[in-house]
């Protein structure tokens, strides 16, 4: 079945490390997304993708690293500049261009720093 | 971008309809009007998009403003799996070339009563 897998679902961190939380989408979709999402808050935007290694910054992409390497790929890194990690992490994608079509969520990574 | 605005939370009894309002008064002419909700601890899910006309599906209706400025997003008879977070967002219209910059606000936390 087609969708997005992020990995892992739960995911612990020392302070000072960074962190690399997967996703992968097997839909074909050209544009590719990551959220951040605090318990009780809505989703916001960290960093989104249209094209393999191009990628925009969205509403708080400091502290974090993303890369598209290929189309189906786009890791987010949670870097040792962010002070506050802990948090929800969702990755979206959505075909380019044609607003009319739904945008796919994965399941979600629980980022705990210990 | 354009944004939207929509109550902090809702609550209504089982079996009854439940009209969850959206105001987006800066949208433009080609954005399409998106409905997503979340469960705790997953990835929001689609629910309805609509233009112009209102919109009926399984899940959902979905009733736009002639001016376009706000909707109403209805589930015709609300039971407990539909108590989660409801978002409205906009989305570019048709040929709009580059990554949307989807924003989603907050959202509202709607509680289905026994």
């Amino acid at each position: 079945d087609g969708g997005i897998t992020q990995s892992p679902k739960y995911l612990f961190r020392k302070e000072g490390q960074n962190v690399t939380l997967s996703c992968e989408q097997n839909l074909n979709h050209d544009a590719m997304y990551w959220y951040r999402q605090d318990p009780g808050q809505g989703l916001r935007l960290i960093y989104y993708s249209q094209i393999v290694n191009d990628f925009q910054k969205g509403d708080i992409a400091e502290g974090y690293s993303v890369s598209r390497e290929k189309k189906e790929s786009f890791p987010l890194t949670v870097t040792s500049a962010q002070k506050n990690p802990t948090a929800f992490y969702l990755c979206a994608s959505s075909i380019l261009g044609i607003s009319g079509n739904t945008i796919y969520f994965g399941e979600g990574s629980w980022l705990t720093v210990v | 971008d354009a944004k939207t605005t929509q109550p902090n939370s809702m609550e209504s009894n089982e079996e009854e309809p439940v009209h969850l309002p959206c105001n987006h008064s800066t949208i433009s002419g080609t954005d399409y009007i998106h409905w997503y909700r979340q469960l705790p601890s997953q990835g929001p899910e689609y629910v309805i998009h609509g233009l112009t006309s209102n919109v009926n599906n399984r899940m959902a209706s979905l009733a736009i403003a002639e001016d376009r400025k706000s909707s109403t997003l209805i589930l015709h008879r609300a039971t407990l799996r539909d108590a989660a977070v409801y978002y409205c967002i906009l989305r570019a219209g048709v040929g709009i070339q580059g990554a949307q910059k989807l924003v989603f606000g907050q959202g509202t936390r709607l509680t289905i009563n026994p």
